[in-house]
């Protein structure tokens, strides 16, 4: 079966610390590639994506990531952490021309301030 | 713009009552989806409508959720028989329903059945 994997349940981290969340995926094939954070008590908001083209995608508020085909991955990354981003973070993961995103369970991390 | 929009914010019900679930997407979207997130758990697809196609039902757990999309816009996912286990956050998203789409999420419903 289909399935995103986040390494990572709780991460964390003291404010100024670099950053890396992890994301594996079992598709063969083409695929869109999202990161999505659910700040506390707010929504899920879209961090970034990749559709195509290059492979290192940069989001909002600092974060990037990078998708490695041969690695079946697309790792979150941010070099310096704020407290603020304070969240949960889900990778999301559908293969082109299929709707339907396949969630990994996501990660809390929790930055000290 | 105004986003996508869900009510109510909390439900609390009784085991085997019946509750519906309200979604208004962002205008313009075509497409909506439901999912369901239990505690400490990934998003769960539900069920997914593309303008006037059949939705695509899938994700349905059992026959006692359904869900309805009138006019194109506001839908409604109904679960009927309330169990303990359907306690969890219910959320709806939008999108523009292209390819490739990025989808836009509600605040979503927490439910609670005792």
């Amino acid at each position: 079966a289909q399935s995103v994997s986040q390494h990572n349940h709780h991460v964390i981290l003291s404010e100024a610390a670099s950053l890396e969340l992890g994301c594996n995926y079992s598709y063969g094939g083409t695929v869109n590639l999202f990161w999505y954070v659910q700040y506390p008590g707010q929504h899920l908001q879209l961090l970034l994506k990749y559709f195509s083209g290059d492979p290192l995608v940069k989001g909002i508020k600092g974060f990037e990531a990078e998708f490695i085909k041969s690695k079946f991955s697309f790792n979150l990354r941010k070099p310096s952490v704020q407290w603020s981003d304070t969240a949960e973070y889900f990778c999301a993961v559908n293969k082109k021309s299929n709707y339907q995103l396949i969630w990994g369970a996501g990660t809390k991390l929790i930055i000290k301030p | 713009g105004a986003g996508v929009s869900q009510s109510p914010s909390n439900k609390v019900t009784e085991k085997g009552k019946d509750v519906e679930l309200r979604c208004d997407p962002i205008s313009g979207h075509t497409a909506l989806y439901w999912y369901r997130q239990r505690l400490g758990q990934g998003l769960e697809f539900l069920i997914y409508f593309q303008g006037n196609s059949a939705p695509d039902k899938s994700g349905l757990p059992s026959d006692r959720f359904s869900a309805e999309r009138t006019g194109g816009s506001v839908s409604t996912l109904t679960i009927q028989r309330t169990q303990q286990e359907d306690s969890a956050v219910y959320l709806c998203a939008s999108s523009l329903g292209i390819d490739p789409d990025t989808q836009y999420f509600g605040p979503g419903t927490r439910l609670t059945v005792l």
